[in-house]
């Protein structure tokens, strides 16, 4: 079975610093697919970037970076310029497809404060 | 365009009462799912529907619980004799079809307290 591990339950970082939130998972699958979620305390669940096995490149959206590591199994979030407003829980995810059947897998998450 | 649409966004109910969670997905995804988040927890897959196939329901906890999606489109999430331990989000989420990359549309949830 896919798992997804977030070691950091919190992290704390300055205003207009850079951050990294950690996510390693397990599969013997050659194909997935990995996904960052935030989600702020009103509960919406908001996509943040997108990171396929075989992609060559690390996604890049805006401020959103992924430090993806194959041979280390990780993929890593990196927030740059973070704001008060990235204030927030921090979801990896992995989708998985098996037998007709697909969903995301999520780690338990990462609370993230900003400070001014 | 809308996204998805959940109701109600808060229920409290009573140990033993049956509760009906409904969800509507965006318009023109195919597949739906619903997962439960526990207070401070991650995510936690409860069932999955694909068009017009047999539902993946490998995430139910348990008997009481039940989904159904009409038409391919509205689905209705039931806890029959609703316990304490059953208080959490209940979180319906949609995608199009599409495989590795599309990302999963969620709602904002229904906040069920049991009580």
């Amino acid at each position: 079975a896919q798992k997804i591990t977030q070691t950091q339950p919190g992290m704390f970082v300055q205003e207009k610093e850079a951050v990294t939130l950690d996510c390693t998972y397990d599969t013997s699958d050659p194909s997935y697919g990995l996904f960052w979620y935030k989600q702020p305390s009103s509960g919406e669940m908001i996509f943040l970037i997108y990171q396929g096995s075989y992609d060559q490149q690390n996604a890049t959206e805006g401020r959103y970076s992924l430090n993806f590591q194959k041979a280390r199994k990780s993929a890593n979030l990196v927030i740059s310029a973070s704001q008060l407003g990235d204030s927030a829980m921090y979801f990896c995810a992995m989708r998985e497809i098996k037998g007709g059947s697909e969903k995301l897998v999520f780690g338990k998450g990462t609370k993230l404060t900003v400070n001014p | 365009g809308a996204g998805v649409s959940q109701s109600p966004s808060n229920k409290v109910t009573e140990k033993g009462k049956d509760v009906e969670l409904r969800c509507d997905p965006i318009s023109g995804h195919t597949a739906l799912y619903w997962y439960r988040q526990s207070l401070g927890q991650g995510l936690e897959f409860l069932i999955y529907f694909q068009g017009n196939s047999a539902p993946d329901k490998s995430g139910l906890p348990s008997d009481r619980f039940s989904a159904e999606r009409t038409g391919g489109s509205v689905s209705t999430l039931t806890i029959q004799r609703t316990q304490q331990e059953d208080s959490a989000v209940y979180l319906c989420a949609s995608s199009p079809i599409g495989g590795w990359s599309s990302p999963l549309h969620f709602g904002n949830g229904t906040r069920l307290t049991v009580t």
